[in-house]
C-alpha cells in the first residue's frame, strides 16, 4: 500500500495562510489524494480530496505537485476553530477498499 | 446530511467479558469501516466491509471480529475483551471510492 508521510505538528498565527504537506512519493496512476481533519473529542471528518489538478472547495485548497509526489493543504485564513489533526491519506480507485492513516499533523493555531 | 451513530460514547468493561460495538449509517453506503485509535499510533484499520455479509481484515484484526447482516448496521465484536483493547473505536461509512464519514466514536476502558 502506497503511504504518506505528513510532519508530526505545525503551528500559525490566526488568520494567517496555512501550508500542510504530504509526502507520497510511492503513489499510484489512480490513486486519490484525499484530506481529513479530526477535531478535539470528535471523529475525522472529510475535507478535500483531488487527483491530478489542484481542488477548491469552502474548506480548503488542494495543491498537488505535478508528478503527484506531494501536495498541499492549504487553509486560506486559520481561525481557532481549525485547530485539529490533519490527515492526508491516498484511495486507490480500483480493487481494495483497505485506507490507512497515518499519525498525521497537529495543527496549532495562535491567537 | 450523513450520519453515522455509535451506539454508545463511553464503556467499561470487564477483562473476559464479549463486547459488541454497534455502528449505523443513514445514507446507505456500500462499505463501512472500524478503526481504533490510540495516542501516537494514529487511526488503525481493525475490518471493513464492502457489501452486506461481505468483510475485511485491516490492518489489526486479532483479537476481533465484524458482522454485517444488513447494509446500515456494522458492528464490531470484542470475542474476549482484554486490557490491550482498552482505546477510543470509530466507525465510518462511505459510497465507493468517495468521502469517508466518521461516527464520534466509542470509548472503550477493559478492567
Amino acid at each position: 500500500d502506497a503511504k504518506t508521510t505528513q510532519p508530526n505538528s505545525m503551528e500559525s498565527n490566526e488568520e494567517e495562510p496555512v501550508h500542510l504537506p504530504c509526502n507520497h512519493s510511492t503513489i499510484s496512476g489512480t490513486d486519490y489524494i484525499h484530506w481529513y481533519r479530526q477535531l478535539p473529542s470528535q471523529g475525522p471528518e472529510y475535507v478535500i480530496h483531488g487527483l491530478t489538478s489542484n481542488v477548491n472547495n469552502r474548506m480548503a485548497s488542494l495543491a498537488i505537485a505535478e508528478d503527484r509526489k506531494s501536495s498541499t493543504l492549504i487553509l486560506h485564513r486559520a481561525t481557532l476553530r481549525d485547530a485539529a489533526v490533519y490527515y492526508c491519506i491516498l484511495r486507490r480507485n480500483f480493487g481494495n477498499e483497505k485506507l490507512t492513516f497515518g499519525t498525521g499533523t497537529r495543527l496549532t493555531i495562535i491567537p | 446530511d450523513v450520519k453515522v451513530t455509535q451506539s454508545s460514547r463511553y464503556l467499561v468493561k470487564r477483562t473476559g467479558e464479549k463486547v459488541f460495538l454497534e455502528c449505523v449509517q443513514d445514507m446507505d453506503h456500500e462499505n463501512m469501516f472500524w478503526y481504533r485509535q490510540d495516542p501516537g499510533l494514529g487511526l488503525r484499520l481493525i475490518y471493513f466491509s464492502y457489501d452486506v455479509k461481505m468483510k475485511e481484515k485491516g490492518d489489526i484484526p486479532e483479537g476481533y471480529s465484524v458482522s454485517r447482516e444488513k447494509k446500515e448496521r456494522f458492528s464490531l465484536i470484542l470475542e474476549s475483551a482484554s486490557t490491550n483493547q482498552t482505546s477510543m473505536y470509530l466507525c465510518a461509512s462511505s459510497p465507493p471510492r468517495g468521502p469517508l464519514h466518521f461516527g464520534n466514536g466509542t470509548r472503550l476502558t477493559v478492567t
